[in-house]
């Protein structure tokens, strides 16, 4: 069975800190990897996506960046953290061409950024 | 263009009687539709998923949803709530050539003793 996994599970920065996130899929091979954020009152906003190593779409402009250095690992960073960046980080994998095809969600990363 | 509305924000229900949450959807075609289950500070579970094989989907937990393409609709019922259901649900909607997920805002469900 698939697992996916997160670290780590709660964070604690000050403005203007570097941040790395890391994500990492078992159990299957050549996912699609998901980053999104869930800031209070403003629901579940996808960051990026990925569908092979190497290759990352990103859906918003921001400060934050995504690599994914081996098929199954996908890394969210960021030189220089902002208030704003405060939230639960969910990552997520899935197959298919789209987002018809399932996507499970990993545990979360809740960052505060003082 | 897709939206997908939930159209309460919190329900409340006692321990042992069915649970409604409402999801309407708009899409210019045939969605994929899902609920999610979020309890605090995790990640989303899925709890179902409609792709049109089937109206009825019944899911984990003893869940189920019924599209209704008449009323543009997908809520997520349960006969009877357990404590263990009080948790924040996601109806979302997915359309084909899109990696893009559309989430509703979420419905907070209250199971009280």
């Amino acid at each position: 069975s698939q697992t996916i996994h997160q670290w780590p599970a709660t964070l604690v920065q000050p403005v203007g800190s570097p941040l790395s996130l890391e994500c990492t899929v078992e159990g299957t091979s050549n996912p699609n990897l998901y980053w999104y954020r869930q800031a209070a009152g403003r629901g579940l906003q996808l960051l990026f996506y990925s569908v092979g190593i190497g290759q990352i779409s990103s859906e918003v402009p921001q400060n934050l960046s995504a690599s994914r250095p081996q098929d199954r690992q996908f890394i969210l960073s960021s030189k220089k953290l902002l208030l704003s960046d405060s939230g639960f980080y969910l990552c997520a994998w899935g197959r298919g061409r789209d987002s018809t095809d399932t996507q499970y969600f990993g545990p979360g990363t809740r960052l505060t950024v003082l | 263009a897709q939206s997908v509305t939930q159209l309460d924000s919190h329900v409340s229900v006692s321990e042992g009687t069915p649970v409604l949450l409402r999801c309407n959807y708009s899409s210019s075609y045939s969605p994929s539709l899902f609920w999610y289950v979020q309890h605090p500070n995790k990640g989303l579970q899925l709890l179902l998923k409609y792709t049109s094989a089937a109206t009825l989907v019944k899911g984990i937990n003893g869940f189920e949803a019924e599209f209704k393409k008449s009323e543009t609709s997908f809520h997520l019922t349960k006969p009877s709530a357990h404590m263990s259901d009080a948790a924040e649900y996601f109806c979302v909607g997915a359309g084909a050539g899109s990696y893009q997920l559309t989430f509703g805002k979420g419905t907070k469900l209250s199971v009280i003793p």
